[in-house]
């Protein structure tokens, strides 16, 4: 089944403490963003990939490391967490080439919260 | 500056009715237009796209409509179900050179029996 799958679901953590959020694309997607979505604002992306090795900031990456050493995977990094990163996150990817419409399949999300 | 806009923020209806929500765009240059729906919670579906040339396009219950040269797209919702209750974000998408995605904040849609 074609799915982005996210890692945690849900978590909570302290201030300072580093955590990755895991996200894994089964599809051979070139594209691959973070998202957070909080109430009023909408999804806001963190950063984005076009293919591997290849990363930029999205509108709101402080905070918020990423790397694509595979195509498939996506981690996102919370180096020093803060209660203002308490958020839902969201993964998604698409395909880019071949005339495609690139469609964003969404992972599932991830709750965070930050004490 | 690339901006999408929708509206309205919310909208409640009674089950059975027909309602229409709004986005307009200052997306240029434009590749398509997608309406997702994302349910309380979970991660957002696509469900319909438009291109440059397309005027309308329907899946089930779900109409959306594009005017590329006054940058408005709407998605119309026929015979509302309880089901039909989320957030409906509208997302432009730039073409191959640039690739962004620009996003609405959505319409929180909320069906009622």
């Amino acid at each position: 089944e074609a799915q982005v799958t996210q890692n945690p679901r849900y978590l909570i953590t302290v201030t300072g403490k580093k955590l990755t959020v895991t996200c894994s694309q089964n599809m051979n997607h070139e594209y691959m963003s973070w998202y957070r979505q909080d109430p009023g604002l909408g999804l806001r992306q963190i950063y984005y990939s076009m293919n591997v090795e290849v990363t930029d900031k999205g509108d709101v990456p402080e905070g918020y490391k990423v790397s694509r050493k595979e195509k498939r995977n996506f981690p996102l990094i919370l180096e020093s967490p803060s209660p203002n990163q308490t958020s839902l996150y969201f993964c998604a990817s698409s395909l880019m080439a071949g005339g495609n419409t690139g469609e964003l399949f969404f992972g599932e999300g991830s709750r965070l919260t930050v004490l | 500056k690339n901006q999408v806009e929708q509206s309205p923020q919310s909208l409640i209806i009674l089950e059975g009715k027909n309602c229409t929500l709004q986005c307009n765009y200052t997306v240029s240059p434009f590749s398509n237009l997608r309406w997702y729906k994302q349910d309380t919670g979970r991660g957002p579906v696509s469900l319909t796209i438009m291109t440059f040339s397309e005027n309308t396009k329907s899946n089930g219950r779900y109409t959306a409509t594009l005017d590329a040269d006054t940058k408005q797209s709407s998605l119309h919702i026929t015979a509302s179900q309880l089901s039909d209750s989320a957030s409906y974000i509208c997302v432009v998408r730039t073409p191959s050179g640039t690739y962004k995605y620009i996003f609405g904040t959505g319409t929180r849609l909320k069906v009622l029996a």
